[in-house]
């Protein structure tokens, strides 16, 4: 089944513990990004990657980090997680490199820093 | 910044009845697309209109495109209780059928559709 896989689906954690959210997408799609979701700002994008060892900023990435050593796997880091980083976030993948296509996306990833 | 806005934030209606949302959008885009999220799920993509088309269907959904007013609608024609989710626009910015590789969604609107 095609699909893109977010772990872990839900997290408490402290301030400033190192965390990451694994994102796999089975679809040998070129394309990937992660957005967050909060009340009333929609979904913003934190990072995207066009292509393996290709990532772009995107509206909001101050406090993550991002790495595409593979195709498949577009890992989001938080290297010290702060309360404002509380947040639903998603993994989104897409055929075309230039992210011209749908987005297909993983169910989520539902964060709280305590 | 956010790239596209929707309007109205929140629509509710009677099954039966159709719905509009309007998204509007700053800068030239590639494509506009259009999302459906149930509650806390992932989104899931309904319809994609090119930067070079004005008018787009898919079974009870119609898309319009207006690149001189920088605006989209989405109407769902002969709504039912199931439609009941939030909607999506998103930006794929770019301009001459280049993508920039950015897309950008708005914030959203709440449909519910009661039976």
């Amino acid at each position: 089944e095609a699909q893109v896989t977010q772990n872990p689906r839900y997290l408490i954690t402290v301030t400033g513990k190192k965390l990451t959210v694994t994102c796999s997408q089975n679809m040998n799609h070129e394309y990937m990004s992660w957005y967050r979701q909060d009340p009333g700002l929609g979904l913003r994008q934190i990072y995207y990657s066009m292509n393996v060892e290709v990532t772009d900023k995107g509206d909001v990435p101050e406090g993550y980090k991002v790495s595409r050593k593979e195709k498949r796997n577009f890992p989001l880091i938080l290297e010290s997680p702060s309360p404002n980083q509380t947040s639903l976030y998603f993994c989104a993948s897409s055929l075309r490199g230039r992210g011209t296509g749908e987005l297909f996306f993983g169910e989520g990833s539902r964060l709280t820093v305590l | 910044s956010q790239q596209g806005e929707e309007d109205p934030q929140a629509l509710s209606i009677q099954e039966g009845e159709n719905a509009t949302m309007n998204c509007s959008y700053k800068t030239s885009i590639n494509n506009l697309q259009w999302y459906r999220q149930n509650s806390g799920r992932g989104l899931v993509h309904l319809i994609l209109i090119r930067s070079n088309e004005r008018e787009k269907h898919s079974g009870r959904l119609r898309v319009t495109l207006d690149t001189s007013k920088k605006s989209s609608s989405l109407l769902i024609t002969a709504s039912r209780a199931a439609d009941t989710a939030s909607y999506f626009c998103a930006t794929d910015e770019g301009a001459g059928g280049t993508s920039y590789g950015k897309l950008t969604f708005g914030q959203g609107t709440i449909l519910t559709v009661h039976p």
